[in-house]
Order: structure tokens, then sequence, then C-alpha cells
């Protein structure tokens, strides 16, 4: 079974510092990774994918991510946050068609 | 814009009503996903199609049931309706279904059951 562990249910940064937001995950198999961004009152929308390419993922926006076998995780990154960052960033883990997990959310507030 | 289509955006209606969500997937795309969201139980899977056919089932319950039509677009009824089952109702598209493939989101239809 599959499963997806957003550890911050809140992050908190300054605009131009760097931002982390973790993930961890739990497949049986070789799974597919996603982070998607959701801006108030809108729909998800994709950042960034991995699906046993490059370990090293770059998404829209500055975004890039890093997956970690042996870690079990893929964490989301950028050097230097802007404004517009603020939103909610959902991690995803898919082994199998129609099998697609959620975590629970990061909502990342960016201050001036 | 994601080309994946909702309506109506907003819906309020009354327990024990039924009500219909209409979804247009991307053009070229042949898979449908229907999720719910929700403040208490988060974002949740409920049930995908693939070219007609139901593909695959997440926490779906029974007073919920859905279809793809030959046009692609995507219907999801809601009946029997209760105050728990407000939230935003997405609909993602893809292109073929498989766990690699990128959904793309469509702006969502809020119900609101009083």
């Amino acid at each position: 079974a599959q499963s997806v562990t957003q550890l911050d249910s809140h992050v908190s940064v300054s605009e131009g510092t760097p931002v982390l937001l973790r993930c961890n995950y739990s497949s049986s198999y070789s799974p597919s990774l996603f982070w998607y961004v959701q801006h108030p009152n809108k729909g998800l929308q994709l950042l960034l994918k991995y699906t046993s390419a490059a370990t090293l993922v770059k998404g829209i926006n500055g975004f890039e991510a890093e997956f970690k076998k042996s870690e079990t995780s893929f964490h989301l990154t950028k050097p230097s946050a802007h404004m517009s960052d603020a939103a909610e960033y959902f991690c995803v883990v898919s082994e199998a068609a129609g099998k697609s997990t959620f975590g629970d959310g990061t909502t990342l507030t960016v201050k001036p | 814009d994601s080309g994946v289509t909702q309506t109506p955006k907003h819906l309020i209606t009354a327990t024990g009503q039924r009500v219909t969500l209409r979804c247009s997937p991307r053009s070229g795309d042949l898979s449908v996903y229907w999720y719910q969201q929700s403040l208490d139980q988060g974002l949740q899977f409920l049930i995908q199609y693939y070219n007609g056919e139901e593909r695959a089932k997440g926490n779906i319950l029974e007073r919920f049931s859905a279809q793809q039509f030959p046009d692609l677009h995507s219907e999801l009824n809601l009946s029997s309706l209760e105050l728990g089952d407000s939230a935003l109702y997405f609909c993602a598209s893809s292109r073929t279904g498989g766990h690699t493939d990128t959904q793309y989101f469509g702006p969502g239809t809020r119900l609101t059951v009083l």
C-alpha cells in the first residue's frame, strides 16, 4: 500500500529566503511522485513530477525536488521565496493507474 | 487555465436533494478523475474513468455515482445529500490515466448543503 506524509502542515518564510517543504512516502513499487500547488479558491496545478528518470526534478517557478529512495523522501525546495508562492502544496504518490494518494497539504506563508 | 472545465461553479441545495456536477476534460485527454476536498478530510480521490469505463474507485459513497459519456465529458451525481457532503469537488483529466500521467485540475464546484 502507498502512503504519503507531509511533515509540516504550515511553513512560514520571509520573501527572498529559501523554501523547504518536506514529503516522505511509502510504496511497494516504483512510484511516481508529484508536487501540486493550490492557490486560494483555485484548482491544483502541477509544479513538478518524478517518474523514474533523473532524481533531481526541476519544475515551474523555480521549484525543484529530489527523489531520495534510501530516505523515501521527495522534498520540495526553492532558493528564494516570492510573495506569489504563498499557497497550499500537495505531495502525491502514485504507484498504479487511479491510485494517487495526496498528502494533507502544507500551507506556505511568505512574509514581506 | 488547465483546459478542464467544471459547471456549475457554486451550488447551494438542501439536505436530501440530488445534484449533478459536470466536467469537460482537456482536449485529447481520455481519463477523468473526481475528487472531494473538505477541511476535515483533505483531498479524497473518489473515482476515475478511462474512455467511458470505470478504472478505479476510491472513497466514493454509495449515494454518489459517476459516468463518462462517449464525448468524454463526465458527470458526478450526488443524492440524498447530507450536511457533511458540503465540499469542493474537483474534476481532473489526464492523457491515458496511467500512474505517471500529470492530472490537470478544473477550478472546482463548491457544493453547500443547507
